[in-house]
């Protein structure tokens, strides 16, 4: 079945470090991929989305790029804030399966 | 501003004593999903609602069942809680099933069992 593999956190970072945090994905059909922010206590919120090869998301500083050829949807920001302290989520979604297919989620820490 | 609102934010239930969860929108969107995040863990698809269409989740357990009275409002009910359905609660909604849509999350009801 369709499937999500983050990089394991923990992540512990200083403030303006450069960012990334990998995501692959399996899926049988052709994704639609998603990253997802949860900020402690709260619900999902969307940061952003591609969806189709070579498609790149942004938002708020933070970049994705979908590749097909290495099924990743790596996400990346040049400078981290300590308001960026969150747990992030990697999806997907595809045609006919109506349902999102989240990674394990990655803990990330910013320290000022 | 557009929404989705759960209610209430917090809710604690005594062992096999039924609970409902409520989850409105504003965003009058078609379809209306339920998940169960546990402690770490990423959530997981409990069922959904396509306008009135009910789609349950092969794994889904028949202790959870789901109502949805009209376009705003869906309720997740808990038959008989166990200590294991202890969990943050997600409503989330999207404008249709295509893979393409994004889905937006309400801020979780978080479920203590007791």
């Amino acid at each position: 079945g369709d499937s999500v593999t983050q990089m394991e956190g923990p992540v512990t970072l200083s403030e303006e470090a450069f960012l990334t945090i990998n995501c692959t994905y399996t899926a049988t059909g052709y994704p639609s991929l998603f990253w997802y922010v949860q900020y402690p206590g709260e619900g999902l919120q969307l940061l952003l989305k591609a969806t189709k090869a070579d498609d790149k998301g942004s938002n708020k500083g933070f970049e994705a790029t979908y590749r097909k050829e290495t099924t990743s949807f790596h996400l990346e920001k040049g400078s981290v804030q300590v308001s960026d302290s969150a747990v992030y989520f990697c999806a997907l979604n595809t045609p006919g399966a109506q349902k999102l297919v989240f990674g394990q989620g990655t803990r990330l820490t910013i320290n000022p | 501003d557009a929404m989705v609102i759960q209610n209430p934010r917090y809710q604690v239930t005594q062992f096999g004593k039924p609970v409902t969860l409520s989850c409105s929108q504003t965003l009058n969107h078609n379809v209306m999903y339920w998940y169960q995040q546990k402690s770490s863990q990423a959530p997981k698809l409990l069922f959904h609602y396509y306008d009135k269409d009910f789609n349950n989740e092969a794994d889904t357990p028949d202790n959870f069942q789901s109502r949805r009275p009209n376009t705003s409002f869906c309720f997740l009910d808990i038959r008989s809680p166990g200590l294991g359905d202890a969990a943050m609660y997600l409503c989330a909604t999207s404008p249709g099933v295509s893979s393409t849509d994004t889905q937006y999350f309400g801020p979780g009801t978080r479920l203590t069992v007791l």
